[in-house]
């Protein structure tokens, strides 16, 4: 059995400022994905960015970074240079095989 | 727009009545996923399809619903006998044969039982 815990409800951060969101995660797989996605209010999901665990080079995507810790199980979210767009829930999810398992989701307010 | 659809986008039905909802997957993707999301919670995994065959149902998947991808393109979900638990939003997602582990999702469908 696959588990994504989020242990961040909600947060909030100044435009402009930097964040970072927590997930944690326990597979007994040794190849494995992980995700985050973002959901903005009433709009579809949308991947931000993605992490094979067989690579321990931290994955980014212009303002999105990872910090990917193999041995803890943790996959946290850094966004810099918050932008009000950035709104939104985000979800932390895994995937070793054909499904994803995605936590509870960490709502994220981003204020001018 | 070439991305993953859905249809009907919201849905109002009374307890006991049947709803069948569409997925429009993107071309060329071979797997298709259905997850169910309420609430404030994340999604949560139902089954999905490589090609016209499912492969994988979720013990969330009651006898009440059943999901088919006839030839292999779009797929519907199908809810029996609704009850109000069923409320939820519907999403729909698919990926690529060369990157299945890479998912992009639909608007979704949010069904209200009454």
């Amino acid at each position: 059995a696959q588990t994504v815990t989020q242990s961040q409800p909600e947060m909030s951060v100044q435009e402009a400022e930097t964040v970072t969101l927590s997930c944690t995660y326990d597979t007994s797989e040794n190849n494995y994905y992980l995700f985050w996605y973002k959901q903005p209010p009433s709009r579809q999901m949308i991947l931000v960015i993605r992490q094979e665990a067989y690579k321990q080079q931290n994955a980014t995507e212009n303002r999105f970074s990872v910090n990917f810790q193999k041995a803890a199980k943790s996959f946290s979210l850094k966004i810099s240079d918050s932008q009000l767009g950035d709104t939104a829930m985000y979800f932390c999810a895994l995937s070793a095989g054909n499904m994803l398992t995605f936590g509870g989701g960490t709502r994220l307010m981003v204020k001018p | 727009d070439t991305g993953v659809s859905q249809n009907p986008r919201h849905k109002i039905t009374k307890r006991g009545q049947n709803v069948t909802f569409r997925c429009d997957p993107i071309s060329e993707h071979n797997r298709l996923y259905w997850y169910r999301q309420t609430l404030g919670q994340g999604p949560e995994f139902l089954t999905y399809f490589q090609n016209e065959a499912q492969l994988e149902k979720s013990r969330l998947l009651s006898d009440r619903f059943s999901a088919e991808r006839p030839k292999g393109s779009f797929s519907t979900l199908e809810i029996q006998r609704t009850e109000q638990g069923d409320s939820a939003m519907y999403l729909c997602a698919s990926s690529h044969r060369q990157t299945y582990n890479e998912q992009f999702f639909g608007p979704g469908t949010r069904l209200t039982v009454l």
